[in-house]
């Protein structure tokens, strides 16, 4: 399967814990987009890269979450001290240039 | 900021109906998206409109692009029970060509 990818599926962790996502892009696509959905909603976007350039953090990314995309390939999203607030589904989406976004299948997170 | 807006939040039909939704906006957009998410999955694109009056087929789902650049809609013909899922439009905020901004999401019930 050549599509994008994100480990792991679902995690559970306690409040005050530190997790990290992982997402890995289509081949080639130099764009990668992290997004958080709660239920009810429709996707909100967290941050963009273009190749190994975080160009875009959105005001929900806070001082607790930090992604990296250092090689221009794979990316992490990783949140500290998680908050019950934090339990959502992270998505992550790649393209080609400014073209459509294929997303993976979420990294769903739940804070006790 | 710039909201989308899909009504009903749910709609429920019988297999081998037709049916139809839309996405409104009070702002102008170049670029509708439409998805389709499964439970537990990410979303899947399903039709991308780029210009305005666009009618753009897909199988049995139709989407148009409106003429004011301020709506779309999708139409799913003689719909089957795999047509389940979260329906949500998306587009591009005026000025970013990153990230996407989606609507609530409508949810599609079909009753075999």
């Amino acid at each position: 399967d050549t599509g994008v990818s994100q480990d792991p599926r679902h995690k559970i962790t306690k409040r005050g814990q530190n997790v990290t996502f992982r997402c890995d892009p289509i081949s080639e696509h130099n764009r990668l987009y992290w997004y958080r959905q709660t239920l009810g909603q429709g996707p909100e976007f967290l941050t963009y890269f273009q190749n190994e350039a975080q160009l875009e953090k959105s005001r929900l990314l806070s001082d607790r979450f930090s992604a990296e995309r250092p090689k221009g390939s794979f990316s992490t999203l990783e949140i500290q001290r998680t908050e019950q607030g934090d339990s959502a589904m992270y998505l992550c989406a790649s393209s080609l240039g400014p073209d459509t976004q294929y997303f993976g299948p979420g990294t769903r997170l739940t804070v006790l | 900021g710039q909201q989308l807006n899909q009504s009903p939040q749910s709609m429920f039909i019988q297999e081998g109906e037709d049916v139809s939704m839309n996405c409104t906006s009070s702002s102008i957009f170049n670029t509708w998206l439409w998805y389709k998410q499964e439970p537990g999955e990410g979303p899947v694109l399903l039709i991308a409109l780029y210009k305005a009056g666009e009618l753009t087929s897909n199988g049995r789902l139709t989407a148009q692009f409106g003429i004011t650049r301020k709506d779309s809609f999708l139409n799913i013909s003689a719909s089957i029970p795999s047509d389940v899922g979260i329906y949500f439009c998306a587009v591009h905020p005026t000025g970013a060509n990153s990230k996407l901004t989606f609507g609530k999401g409508i949810t599609l019930s079909v009753r075999p």
